[in-house]
């Protein structure tokens, strides 16, 4: 069963550098047509799209984030990892990896539990 | 910039029908969207229900159902139950690698 895990500081002051990485196991990130990606949920709202990378390091990102987002993969640990800088509260939230299957299916199908980090000095 | 949306809120009686539906301030959405629909309660990560407009994830039970109703996608809650009650978000795919989530619709059952 694949099996997805976020970690990285609960805590970031305002301007610096949010890093989280995911870690997944149960099966390969070097799969083909399986992108790897990171949504957030700030506290009583909808979720939103962060971006998703390829085991290639190709990468696509959301365009409102994309100046502040940074997206990479390890494929010798099996892991992916968000960087996001200048973050200010708004960028406060739950922030989950996922599976992203891409192609002609489009789909999110494993979800990891979700880590959350506040932007608070 | 194109937004995607949905309702904020829908009520269904229990053993009722709800439709939810996700659409665009500008266009309509088709399959060529691949719409996804997720099912998330509070403190959870979302669960995947349908992608591909009408495909359902493995173990969805078949009171779920996806499709294209006019010019929005629907997800089709048939004989609703207690447990149903979460929010409810659709995802689009915009086309060069981007995604989008709608603002979700928060269902309640009673």
């Amino acid at each position: 069963q694949l099996q997805l895990q976020e970690s990285g500081p609960g805590l970031v002051r305002p301007s610096e550098t949010l890093s989280l990485t995911c870690t997944v196991s149960g099966g390969s990130i070097n799969t083909d047509n399986l992108y790897w990606g990171w949504i957030r949920q700030p506290p009583g709202q909808g979720l939103e799209w962060i971006g998703s990378i390829y085991y290639s390091g190709s990468a696509y990102c959301n365009p409102s984030l994309k100046s502040r987002v940074t997206l990479s993969v390890d494929t010798s640990k099996n892991q992916f990892s968000l960087r996001l800088i200048s973050v200010t509260a708004a960028d406060t939230g739950v922030y989950y990896c996922a599976r992203h299957v891409g192609g002609g299916i489009q789909k999110f199908d494993y979800w990891g539990q979700g880590t959350l980090v506040t932007v608070s000095s | 910039q194109t937004v995607v949306t949905q309702e904020p809120s829908f009520s269904v009686s229990p053993g009722g029908t709800v439709t939810l539906t996700c659409g665009l301030t500008s266009g309509s959405v088709s399959t060529s969207y691949y719409p996804s629909w997720y099912q998330q309660t509070p403190g959870q990560s979302p669960r995947t229900l349908i992608y591909s407009t009408n495909t359902r994830s493995s173990g969805v039970p078949d009171r779920f159902s996806g499709s294209i109703l006019g010019n929005k996608a629907a997800l089709t809650i048939t004989g609703a139950q207690a447990d149903d009650e979460s929010d409810y978000y659709c995802m689009l795919y915009m086309g060069s690698g981007i995604s989008v989530f709608g603002g979700g619709t928060k269902l309640t059952v009673l």
